[in-house]
Protein backbone atom coordinates (compact mmCIF):
# COMPACT_ATOMS: atom_id res chain seq x y z
CA UNK A 1 0.00 0.00 0.00
CA UNK A 2 2.53 1.92 -1.20
CA UNK A 3 1.64 6.46 -1.04
CA UNK A 4 3.68 7.67 -3.51
CA UNK A 5 6.12 5.48 -5.78
CA UNK A 6 8.71 5.96 -8.48
CA UNK A 7 9.65 4.27 -11.23
CA UNK A 8 12.96 3.35 -11.85
CA UNK A 9 14.66 3.85 -8.88
CA UNK A 10 17.93 3.85 -10.36
CA UNK A 11 18.53 4.96 -14.04
CA UNK A 12 22.08 5.01 -15.54
CA UNK A 13 21.95 6.26 -19.17
CA UNK A 14 24.00 8.05 -21.68
CA UNK A 15 24.84 11.68 -23.04
CA UNK A 16 21.98 12.63 -25.71
CA UNK A 17 19.47 9.97 -25.08
CA UNK A 18 15.88 10.32 -23.93
CA UNK A 19 14.39 9.01 -20.58
CA UNK A 20 11.66 9.21 -18.35
CA UNK A 21 10.52 8.93 -14.75
CA UNK A 22 7.01 8.06 -13.68
CA UNK A 23 5.41 8.83 -10.31
CA UNK A 24 1.78 7.06 -8.92
CA UNK A 25 0.14 8.20 -5.46
CA UNK A 26 -2.87 6.44 -3.83
CA UNK A 27 -3.45 9.35 -1.57
CA UNK A 28 -6.14 10.57 -3.35
CA UNK A 29 -4.00 14.24 -3.34
CA UNK A 30 -5.00 16.81 -6.05
CA UNK A 31 -1.40 18.03 -6.84
CA UNK A 32 2.15 16.69 -7.44
CA UNK A 33 5.31 17.85 -7.29
CA UNK A 34 8.96 17.02 -9.18
CA UNK A 35 11.87 18.26 -7.29
CA UNK A 36 15.40 17.87 -8.10
CA UNK A 37 18.10 16.99 -5.42
CA UNK A 38 21.88 17.55 -6.82
CA UNK A 39 25.05 16.63 -4.61
CA UNK A 40 24.91 18.90 -2.36
CA UNK A 41 21.11 17.55 -1.07
CA UNK A 42 19.28 20.89 -2.31
CA UNK A 43 15.68 20.30 -2.80
CA UNK A 44 14.93 22.27 -6.00
CA UNK A 45 11.20 22.32 -7.13
CA UNK A 46 10.69 21.52 -10.99
CA UNK A 47 7.09 21.44 -11.74
CA UNK A 48 4.01 21.07 -9.91
CA UNK A 49 0.27 19.78 -11.41
CA UNK A 50 -2.71 20.30 -9.73
CA UNK A 51 -5.99 18.29 -11.22
CA UNK A 52 -3.79 17.73 -13.59
CA UNK A 53 -2.89 21.29 -14.55
CA UNK A 54 0.32 22.87 -14.43
CA UNK A 55 0.74 25.27 -12.07
CA UNK A 56 4.50 25.70 -10.85
CA UNK A 57 7.31 25.51 -14.11
CA UNK A 58 10.08 26.98 -12.61
CA UNK A 59 13.47 27.72 -14.25
CA UNK A 60 13.83 24.25 -15.87
CA UNK A 61 15.42 23.74 -19.23
CA UNK A 62 12.61 22.94 -22.27
CA UNK A 63 14.50 19.23 -22.17
CA UNK A 64 12.27 18.14 -19.02
CA UNK A 65 8.48 17.92 -19.81
CA UNK A 66 6.08 16.87 -16.94
CA UNK A 67 3.12 15.37 -18.01
CA UNK A 68 -0.01 14.55 -16.03
CA UNK A 69 -2.38 12.04 -17.40
CA UNK A 70 -4.62 12.04 -14.64
CA UNK A 71 -4.47 13.01 -10.73
CA UNK A 72 -2.84 10.09 -9.42
CA UNK A 73 0.14 10.33 -12.15
CA UNK A 74 2.52 12.95 -13.20
CA UNK A 75 5.29 11.56 -15.23
CA UNK A 76 8.90 13.63 -16.35
CA UNK A 77 10.36 13.01 -19.53
CA UNK A 78 13.91 14.10 -20.06
CA UNK A 79 15.22 15.06 -23.63
CA UNK A 80 18.77 15.34 -24.82
CA UNK A 81 20.34 14.25 -21.37
CA UNK A 82 23.05 15.95 -20.20
CA UNK A 83 25.53 15.37 -17.25
CA UNK A 84 24.30 18.03 -15.02
CA UNK A 85 21.02 16.02 -14.81
CA UNK A 86 22.46 13.41 -12.79
CA UNK A 87 20.72 14.10 -9.55
CA UNK A 88 18.09 12.51 -7.57
CA UNK A 89 14.77 13.18 -8.99
CA UNK A 90 11.82 13.31 -6.32
CA UNK A 91 8.51 13.12 -6.53
CA UNK A 92 5.97 14.48 -3.82
CA UNK A 93 1.53 14.75 -3.48
CA UNK A 94 -0.39 17.01 -1.15
CA UNK A 95 -3.68 17.09 -0.28
CA UNK A 96 -4.81 20.47 -1.25
CA UNK A 97 -2.12 22.01 -2.77
CA UNK A 98 -1.22 24.51 -0.31
CA UNK A 99 0.50 24.97 3.07
CA UNK A 100 -0.10 21.18 4.05
CA UNK A 101 2.18 17.89 4.45
CA UNK A 102 3.77 17.07 1.23
CA UNK A 103 4.73 12.65 0.89
CA UNK A 104 7.51 12.50 -1.29
CA UNK A 105 8.22 8.99 -3.25
CA UNK A 106 11.42 6.92 -2.63
CA UNK A 107 13.23 8.76 -5.51
CA UNK A 108 15.15 8.01 -8.92
CA UNK A 109 18.59 8.22 -9.05
CA UNK A 110 19.74 9.27 -12.50
CA UNK A 111 23.30 9.05 -13.49
CA UNK A 112 24.30 10.64 -16.86
CA UNK A 113 27.72 9.08 -18.37
CA UNK B 1 9.04 35.31 -3.50
CA UNK B 2 9.70 33.40 -0.35
CA UNK B 3 13.46 33.21 0.37
CA UNK B 4 14.70 30.80 3.46
CA UNK B 5 17.77 30.64 5.04
CA UNK B 6 18.89 27.80 7.23
CA UNK B 7 21.61 27.70 9.23
CA UNK B 8 24.20 25.64 10.30
CA UNK B 9 24.96 23.81 7.23
CA UNK B 10 26.61 21.15 9.63
CA UNK B 11 25.87 20.06 12.56
CA UNK B 12 27.83 17.43 14.73
CA UNK B 13 26.85 16.83 18.57
CA UNK B 14 27.21 14.25 20.89
CA UNK B 15 24.89 11.56 21.95
CA UNK B 16 22.28 12.75 24.62
CA UNK B 17 23.12 16.81 23.98
CA UNK B 18 20.69 18.85 22.66
CA UNK B 19 20.65 20.42 18.73
CA UNK B 20 19.23 23.54 17.03
CA UNK B 21 18.40 24.37 13.68
CA UNK B 22 17.65 28.31 12.58
CA UNK B 23 16.07 29.66 9.76
CA UNK B 24 14.84 32.97 8.64
CA UNK B 25 12.74 33.69 5.68
CA UNK B 26 11.80 36.74 4.25
CA UNK B 27 8.15 36.71 3.58
CA UNK B 28 6.21 38.39 6.35
CA UNK B 29 3.11 36.82 5.17
CA UNK B 30 4.58 33.52 5.39
CA UNK B 31 1.82 31.47 7.87
CA UNK B 32 3.10 27.51 7.50
CA UNK B 33 6.66 26.18 8.56
CA UNK B 34 7.64 22.85 8.21
CA UNK B 35 10.42 20.34 9.04
CA UNK B 36 11.24 17.80 7.06
CA UNK B 37 14.09 15.10 8.01
CA UNK B 38 16.16 12.97 5.33
CA UNK B 39 17.83 10.30 6.23
CA UNK B 40 20.63 9.09 3.87
CA UNK B 41 19.27 7.52 0.79
CA UNK B 42 15.90 7.72 2.17
CA UNK B 43 12.56 10.43 0.86
CA UNK B 44 12.56 13.51 3.13
CA UNK B 45 9.77 13.27 5.81
CA UNK B 46 7.51 15.42 7.64
CA UNK B 47 8.43 15.44 11.01
CA UNK B 48 6.99 18.74 13.06
CA UNK B 49 5.29 21.82 11.69
CA UNK B 50 4.10 25.20 12.93
CA UNK B 51 1.47 27.55 11.78
CA UNK B 52 1.76 31.26 12.33
CA UNK B 53 -0.52 31.28 15.18
CA UNK B 54 1.32 29.62 17.47
CA UNK B 55 4.98 30.36 18.93
CA UNK B 56 5.92 26.96 19.66
CA UNK B 57 5.08 23.11 19.15
CA UNK B 58 6.74 20.36 20.56
CA UNK B 59 6.76 16.18 19.98
CA UNK B 60 8.28 14.36 22.21
CA UNK B 61 12.13 15.37 21.87
CA UNK B 62 11.62 17.72 19.21
CA UNK B 63 9.79 20.96 19.49
CA UNK B 64 9.75 24.10 16.74
CA UNK B 65 9.87 27.57 17.84
CA UNK B 66 8.41 30.76 15.91
CA UNK B 67 8.99 34.45 15.94
CA UNK B 68 7.07 36.18 13.39
CA UNK B 69 8.46 39.27 14.38
CA UNK B 70 12.29 38.80 13.79
CA UNK B 71 10.84 36.23 11.06
CA UNK B 72 12.40 33.33 12.15
CA UNK B 73 11.88 29.77 13.42
CA UNK B 74 13.92 27.16 15.03
CA UNK B 75 14.18 23.09 15.32
CA UNK B 76 14.74 21.97 18.75
CA UNK B 77 16.52 17.99 19.39
CA UNK B 78 16.69 17.13 22.77
CA UNK B 79 18.39 14.21 23.93
CA UNK B 80 19.81 13.11 20.72
CA UNK B 81 20.19 9.69 19.46
CA UNK B 82 22.17 8.07 16.20
CA UNK B 83 19.17 7.95 14.53
CA UNK B 84 18.60 11.97 14.97
CA UNK B 85 21.51 11.64 11.97
CA UNK B 86 20.42 12.74 8.89
CA UNK B 87 19.69 16.37 6.79
CA UNK B 88 16.85 18.65 8.39
CA UNK B 89 15.15 20.61 5.70
CA UNK B 90 13.08 24.01 6.95
CA UNK B 91 10.28 25.58 4.78
CA UNK B 92 8.19 28.79 4.65
CA UNK B 93 4.55 28.65 3.01
CA UNK B 94 3.03 31.97 2.21
CA UNK B 95 -0.87 32.18 1.88
CA UNK B 96 -1.88 30.55 -1.07
CA UNK B 97 1.00 29.35 -2.35
CA UNK B 98 0.88 25.88 -4.13
CA UNK B 99 4.98 25.58 -3.30
CA UNK B 100 7.37 24.90 -0.07
CA UNK B 101 9.91 27.23 -0.18
CA UNK B 102 13.01 24.70 1.55
CA UNK B 103 16.09 25.90 2.93
CA UNK B 104 19.18 24.51 1.98
CA UNK B 105 19.57 21.81 3.95
CA UNK B 106 21.66 20.77 7.71
CA UNK B 107 23.01 17.95 8.17
CA UNK B 108 23.25 16.55 11.74
CA UNK B 109 25.62 13.85 12.87
CA UNK B 110 25.00 12.51 15.99
CA UNK B 111 28.23 11.65 17.78
CA UNK B 112 27.93 7.90 19.78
Amino acid sequence: DTAVSQTPKYLVTQMGNDKSIKCEQNLGHDTMYWYKQDSKKFLKIMFSYNNKELIINETVPNRFSPKSPDKAHLNLHINSLELGDSAVYFCASTQTGLASKQYFGPGTRLTVT
Amino acid sequence: GENVEQHPSTLSVQEGDSAVIKCTYSDSASNYFPWYKQELGKRPQLIIDIRSNVGEKKDQRIAVTLNKTAKHFSLHITETQPEDSAVYFCAAVPPAAYKLSFGAGTTVTVRA
